[in-house]
């Protein structure tokens, strides 16, 4: 139980376009998801915390207009890069809580973006 | 805000032998978790181990164990019986209950386990 899956699992695009990434809890219900950004050889980073029904809340210095993030059912939230650039290449990593067991996030295998 | 230390940002060990893995962390919270998650190289985030912060028994789980020593705000990771499959990055993660169960993940550390 507890999986969470994100699609896709690898992405390039273009400089300028806009890219769409998925999370979905499989197996449980998720009030809240989590989405962090990884470069390489680094520690995980908090980007915004997304819940079901209500806007994101994003961390310092990230900004909303460029990572949107839409949490619209209790299984499902998008993260949406939008007017990409090569310096937002990076590996995003969701995770989701369940809405009965608040200290365990389950995470996703993560989504690897390389802007060209 | 918390911040979570991890001093060693690579160790190695010999297949079979112990090793541990340091963390310290900063907080004014009495009530918070601690965690200690792997990453393999595929990249997908595995829980290893959590420590709630009201226990003062450590947690374990058969080869991993950890050290929790509230007052030094100090929390480490003990693998024995290393296994290849053990190589991975480590990272120590702090949850704080009352600030929205966000995760507060250390630098990490790269454990190599050489056969």
């Amino acid at each position: 139980g507890a999986v969470v899956s994100q699609h896709p699992s690898w992405v390039i695009c273009k400089s300028g376009t806009s890219v769409k990434i998925e999370c979905r809890s499989l197996d449980f219900q998720a009030t809240t998801m989590f989405w962090y950004r990884q470069f390489p050889k680094q520690s995980l980073m908090l980007m915004a915390t997304s819940n079901e029904g209500s806007k994101a809340t994003y961390e310092q210095g990230v900004e909303k207009d460029k990572f949107l993030i839409n949490h619209a059912s209790l299984t499902l939230s998008t993260l949406t890069v939008t007017s990409a650039h090569p310096e937002d290449s990076s590996f995003y990593i969701c995770s989701a809580r369940d809405r009965g067991i608040t200290y365990e996030q389950y995470f996703g295998p993560g989504t690897r973006l390389t802007v060209t | 805000a918390q911040t979570v230390t991890q001093s060693q940002p690579e160790m190695s060990v010999q297949e079979a032998e112990t090793v541990t893995l340091s963390c310290t962390y900063d907080t004014s919270e009495n009530n918070y978790y601690l965690f200690w998650y792997k990453q393999p190289p595929s990249r997908q985030m595995i829980l290893v181990i959590r420590q709630e912060a009201y226990k003062q028994q450590n947690a374990t789980e058969n080869r991993f164990s950890v050290n929790f020593q509230k007052a030094a705000k100090s929390f480490s990771l003990k693998i024995s019986d290393s296994q290849l499959g053990d190589t991975a990055m480590y990272f120590c993660a702090f949850m704080n209950n009352n600030a929205g169960n966000m995760l507060t993940f250390g630098g990490g550390t790269r454990l190599m386990v050489k056969p």
